[in-house]
């Protein structure tokens, strides 16, 4: 079974510029998290999708992030125009929504974009 | 104050020392996460936690749910090992994680 795979590993953009990074989840994982670590400070929240609804997005920082999952499968977060404060580590998550209560709150996370805005 | 602390913020260790990294947090979880992240790497979920203790390898995890504490020891470390440790809390199943700072590992042969 393939993981969370996302892309670009690493992306950097001139502020301003436009980024998209794209998140595919682990086949038949309706919940997929968007994560995001900028540097010194802990992983924080951005959004979570149920399928191809937006189940909580408080954690978006502002209207220049735009994330979709049309169809429910992959996911992509677009942030037009990058800023400075921008930059950090991406991270995508995915868990099941049945299954044993175990199963359903492990969430497998990519392996992150790390993105630099110049 | 940020709802998941752990401690120490860094940590140096010799080739097979014992290693303990604490997880404090403030709000009610459901589970508890450890999870590990390599320099360049991504992040490896080493355990999920509701209750008691669990062992993987020379890796131990331990969670306290009354006093909101969880405990990951390294027995034998390795300079391998080096990385940064997460400890991440879940309110309900499906919800979004709270993660603390991490706590930065450096074992030296």
């Amino acid at each position: 079974e393939a993981g969370v795979t996302q892309f670009p590993s690493h992306s950097v953009i001139e502020k301003g510029q436009t980024v998209t990074l794209r998140c595919d989840p682990i086949s038949g994982h309706d919940n997929l998290y968007w994560y995001r670590r900028v540097m010194g400070k802990e992983i924080k929240f951005l959004l979570h999708f149920v399928k191809e609804s937006k189940q909580d997005e408080s954690g978006m920082p502002n209207n220049r992030f735009l994330a979709e999952r049309t169809g429910g499968t992959y996911s992509t977060l677009k942030v037009q125009p990058a800023e400075l404060e921008d930059s950090g580590v991406y991270f995508c998550a995915s868990s099941r929504t049945s299954g044993s209560p175990i199963a359903k709150n492990i969430q497998y996370f990519g392996a992150g974009t790390r993105l630099s805005v110049l | 104050k940020n709802e998941v602390e752990q401690s120490p913020q860094n940590l140096t260790a010799q080739e097979g020392e014992f290693i303990t990294i604490n997880c404090s947090y403030s709000v009610g979880i459901s589970a508890l996460h450890w999870l590990q992240q390599h320099p360049g790497g991504g992040i490896v979920s080493l355990f999920m936690l509701s209750s008691g203790k669990k062992k993987h390898g020379r890796l131990i995890a331990t969670i306290n749910i009354q006093e909101k504490h969880s405990s990951l020891h390294i027995t034998a470390s390795h300079p391998r090992d080096s990385a940064v440790y997460i400890c991440a809390v879940g309110n309900s199943g499906n919800t979004p994680l709270v993660f603390g700072k991490g706590t930065r590992l450096s074992v030296i042969a």
